[in-house]
């Protein structure tokens, strides 16, 4: 399996409901950060969670991360139907010099 | 201060031709990665360069695939002989320095279709 899996790979929600997201990753990293993607475009850095942190917060964004688990979750509260997109996350190892994204996770909110 | 730019934005190419892609980083940024998008599907490392130097080039396919970022002008993902499983969005990302944390930039891809 890949380092930085999301689950589920798909989700559908109505507006005003919640989205979570899980990442997982196999190495030990120094931050994890999670991006978007509307379809045809390019990548949005959305929020950064370092090693020792255990949660951050920006706007209606929730990140998690456990390092014992070697996981990572995104909650969106309150979602948009602007909010459809496809979501990923990404690990810098500890040695830093690149990122290692997930397969991603694809969020479609119903108005 | 523009970000980093990709082009062509998209790019049609028989089977057999060559792709070349350009990438210019933001302004400041002397490190260079590539990734590889298919389609559904997440971003793949492909080369991580800094000025004159393939610092990282293990996700890169073995043949037909280079990488360059010279001293001067933009960064040049070429592509020899293409497939149609080169079909993909290539991405470039910039960052000023080699360890990433939140300083890292991308752009909007080069689609690459092959036909």
């Amino acid at each position: 399996s890949q380092q930085g899996e999301e689950d589920p790979q798909a989700l559908s929600i109505q507006e005003g409901e919640n989205a979570t997201m899980n990442c997982s990753y196999k190495t030990s990293i120094n931050n994890l950060q999670w991006y978007r993607q509307n379809s045809g475009r390019g990548l949005v850095h959305l929020i950064l969670i370092r090693s020792n942190e255990r949660e951050k917060h920006s706007g209606r964004l929730r990140v998690t991360l456990d390092t014992s688990k070697k996981s990572s979750s995104l909650l969106i509260t309150a979602s948009r139907a602007a909010d459809t997109a496809s979501y990923f996350c990404a690990t810098e190892g500890t040695s830093g010099s690149r990122l290692t994204f997930g397969e991603g996770t694809q969020l479609t909110v119903n108005p | 201060n523009a970000g980093v730019m990709q082009n062509p934005r998209h790019l049609v190419r028989r089977r057999g031709q060559e792709a070349r892609l350009r990438c210019s980083p933001m302004k400041g940024h002397s490190h260079v990665y590539w990734y590889r998008q298919l389609p559904e599907e997440g971003l793949k490392f492909m080369v991580y360069l800094q000025k004159e130097n393939i610092i990282d080039e293990s996700g890169m396919p073995k043949e037909r695939f280079s990488a360059e970022f010279p001293k001067e002008g933009p960064s040049i993902l070429r592509i020899q002989q293409v497939v149609r499983g080169d079909s993909a969005a290539y991405f470039c990302a910039s960052s000023p320095r080699g360890t990433i944390g939140n300083t890292i930039y991308f752009g909007e891809g080069s689609w690459l279709t092959v036909v």
